[in-house]
């Protein structure tokens, strides 16, 4: 079975504090992507991966960043956590989307007090 | 206005009806998909599509690109079809997914 894994499931952390979000999966996928889900807005696309040590930005970046130090692992970084950051933040990856599906870790439900 | 939107935004059922959820989007598009969301967060992949018509087990999904439209049919609806179901289209032009805002589905014995 294929498996995109979310390092936690929820989170609670403190304004300020730097925020690490780990996914990792095991499918040799190229591309990796970072998204966080709001209500009435849906999914959008903070960064994504589409090889080691590359990123591109996606629609929603500041306030992050991304790090993909192996093939594996996908990592997002709320440099100095706010409030306005509390969401549900969803993993995918894929070979690539332009013609096969994604796969998505389970989410995790982060809130910043 | 949304690249891609869906409707209706919340659909209530009762058990054994046939649901219907639809898709508009308005850019071009290599594939069409169907997604799964339970209470929990983790979203499944339902459908892929680029053209024409998928089935499996009580779920059909259909498009039709030249009316840029997409349906996702449920059949003999149960309980535990209750989630959100979510659009999204990956665009000829780039390499990522355009969501739509979901459906809240409850289906109810």
């Amino acid at each position: 079975d294929v498996k995109v894994t979310q390092s936690s499931r929820y989170l609670v952390k403190r304004t300020g504090e730097k925020v690490f979000l780990e996914c990792v999966q095991d499918m040799d996928h190229e591309n990796m992507f970072w998204y966080r889900q709001d209500p009435g807005l849906g999914l959008r696309l903070i960064y994504f991966s589409y090889d080691v040590k590359m990123k591109e930005k996606g629609d929603i970046p500041e306030g992050y960043s991304v790090s993909r130090e192996k093939k594996e692992r996908f990592s997002l970084i709320l440099e100095s956590a706010s409030t306005n950051q509390t969401s549900m933040y969803l993993c995918a990856s894929s070979l690539t989307l332009r013609s096969t599906e994604a796969f998505f870790g389970q989410g995790t439900r982060l809130t910043v007090v | 206005k949304n690249e891609v939107e869906q409707s209706p935004q919340n659909l209530t059922a009762q058990e054994g009806e046939f649901i219907t959820i639809n898709c508009s989007y308005s850019v071009g598009i290599s594939a069409l998909h169907w997604l799964q969301q339970h209470p929990g967060g983790g979203i499944v992949s339902l459908f892929m599509l680029s053209s024409g018509k998928k089935k499996h087990g009580r779920l059909i999904a259909t498009i039709n690109i030249q009316e840029k439209h997409s349906s996702l049919h449920i059949t003999a609806s149960h309980p535990r079809d209750s989630a959100v179901y979510i659009c999204a289209v990956g665009e000829t032009s780039g390499s990522r997914l355009t969501f739509g805002e979901g459906t809240q589905l409850t289906v109810n014995p």
